[in-house]
């Protein structure tokens, strides 16, 4: 079975600085992966994907994700942060077969402190 | 805009008293899916619709059932909830059953169990 690590609760970063959001899978064949946020008393936004071909993914409001497959992982990451960016992200994963459900981490919880 | 609908944003019931949530959508999409997620934990998928075929998740309580009268509509029913099934229900919907399609997800409903 598919499963979706996260290994941070939380990530503190200042405005204008780098941030990093790590998320390891776990799934037999070639993963389908995703990455989305919620903002508070909101639903999920779809960030970005991965399906195949260039490893580096670019998705919405300058969020980009590294897919690397020795290391299963997907980590989310934007050059410049802003405090707008302040939510809970979700990693999720996919199995390449058949009807499986879509595999959510527990969600890391982005502050961006101006 | 097209959109995933969620009414009401807020919902309080009574221990035992059945309940009704419901879902719209106006992106023309095959699947819809119910999702049950507590307090910043992981969503967690309780059953989806492939266009009027039901699909219940093994873990999903006997408790919880839904009805897709039409393309645009999905309702979740709470027999009797109990005070576990306070959190926030999320729906969301798929072009289609293919692993690489992404889901978009509505605002969410809070449900209140007292």
């Amino acid at each position: 079975a598919q499963s979706v690590a996260q290994p941070e609760d939380q990530v503190n970063v200042a405005e204008g600085n780098p941030l990093t959001v790590k998320c390891t899978y776990s799934v037999s064949g070639n993963p389908y992966l995703f990455w989305y946020v919620q903002y508070p008393n909101r639903g999920l936004q779809f960030l970005l994907k991965y399906i195949t071909g260039d490893n580096l993914v670019k998705g919405s409001y300058g969020f980009e994700a590294e897919f690397n497959k020795s290391q299963t992982s997907f980590h989310l990451k934007k050059p410049s942060a802003l405090v707008s960016d302040s939510a809970l992200y979700f990693c999720a994963v996919r199995a390449p077969w058949g009807n499986t459900p879509l595999v959510f981490g527990k969600g890391t919880r982005l502050s961006v402190i101006a | 805009d097209a959109m995933v609908i969620q009414n009401p944003r807020y919902q309080v019931t009574q221990f035992g008293k059945p309940v009704t949530l419901s879902c719209s959508q106006t992106l023309n999409h095959n699947v819809m899916y119910w999702y049950q997620q507590k307090s910043s934990q992981a969503p967690k998928l309780l059953f989806h619709y492939y266009d009027k075929d039901f699909n219940n998740e093994a873990d999903t309580p006997d408790n919880f059932q839904s009805r897709r009268p039409n393309t645009s509509f999905c309702f979740l029913d709470i027999r009797s909830p109990g005070l576990g099934d306070a959190a926030m229900y999320l729906c969301a919907t798929s072009r289609d059953l293919g692993d690489t399609y992404e889901q978009y997800f509505g605002p969410g409903t809070r449900l209140t169990v007292t």
